[in-house]
């Protein structure tokens, strides 16, 4: 498989911790890029990242990417109830575009 | 077990004329979503659907733009009259019983409109 591939796979903290989730790939990638789902609704797009970014940030999100060890985190600083959904990466490359499985995470108030 | 399958991986189409885009949902699931990526931009919802049900459409344009999930057969993007801003990378997504049981998604349909 060629998908990215998030870890964990699910993750419960407290309101107000750190969440930090993992996402490897395989192929050489244009850009990554990190998605939220809430519980019944579609993917909401939350950042991208170009191939030749190391770090990015937007709010209270924190992605790095490491193009030589092909893996990328998505930091979530003080973490609110709100938070709580599932989180995929997607790379592109040009000619394939994968998803991951997502981290399944729960904020608990 | 051949994933969620989508066809044409590439279509060019010139503008006026109509494009379809099919999805052929993973073996079992019912729950079909629609999603579409301009370039280098994330992609953004465009329908849900069950099977012969449109659930959840908000995110489709009103005009040109429809799909269907028949009760035989994959699920339909129909784009008609397309435009050059229609060129696109279309995703679909499949789940067994709606998105708390997890999506898996095809490799999409690139749209071009010359």
């Amino acid at each position: 498989s060629q998908q990215g591939e998030e870890d964990p796979q699910a993750l419960s903290i407290q309101e107000g911790e750190n969440a930090t989730m993992n996402c490897s790939y395989k192929t050489s990638i244009n850009n990554l890029q990190w998605y939220r789902q809430n519980s019944g609704r579609g993917l909401v797009h939350l950042i991208l990242i170009r191939s030749n970014e190391r770090e990015k940030h937007s709010g209270r999100l924190r992605v790095t990417l490491d193009t030589s060890k092909k893996s990328s985190s998505l930091l979530i600083t003080a973490s609110r109830a709100a938070d709580t959904a599932s989180y995929f990466c997607a790379t592109d490359n040009d000619n394939q575009f994968y998803f991951g499985t997502g981290t399944s995470l729960t904020v608990i108030p | 077990n051949a994933g969620v399958m989508q066809n044409p991986r590439h279509l060019v189409r010139r503008r006026g004329q109509e494009a379809r885009l099919r999805c052929s949902p993973m073996k079992g699931h019912s729950h079909v979503y629609w999603y579409r990526q301009l370039p280098e931009e994330g992609l953004k919802f465009m329908v849900y659907l069950q099977k012969e049900n449109i659930i959840d459409e908000s995110g489709m344009p009103k005009e040109r733009f429809s799909a269907e999930f028949p009760k035989e057969g994959p699920s339909i993007l129909r784009i008609q009259q397309v435009v050059r801003g229609d060129s696109a990378a279309y995703f679909c997504a499949s789940s067994p019983a709606g998105a708390n049981y997890g999506y898996t998604f095809g490799s999409g349909t690139r749209l071009t409109v010359v």
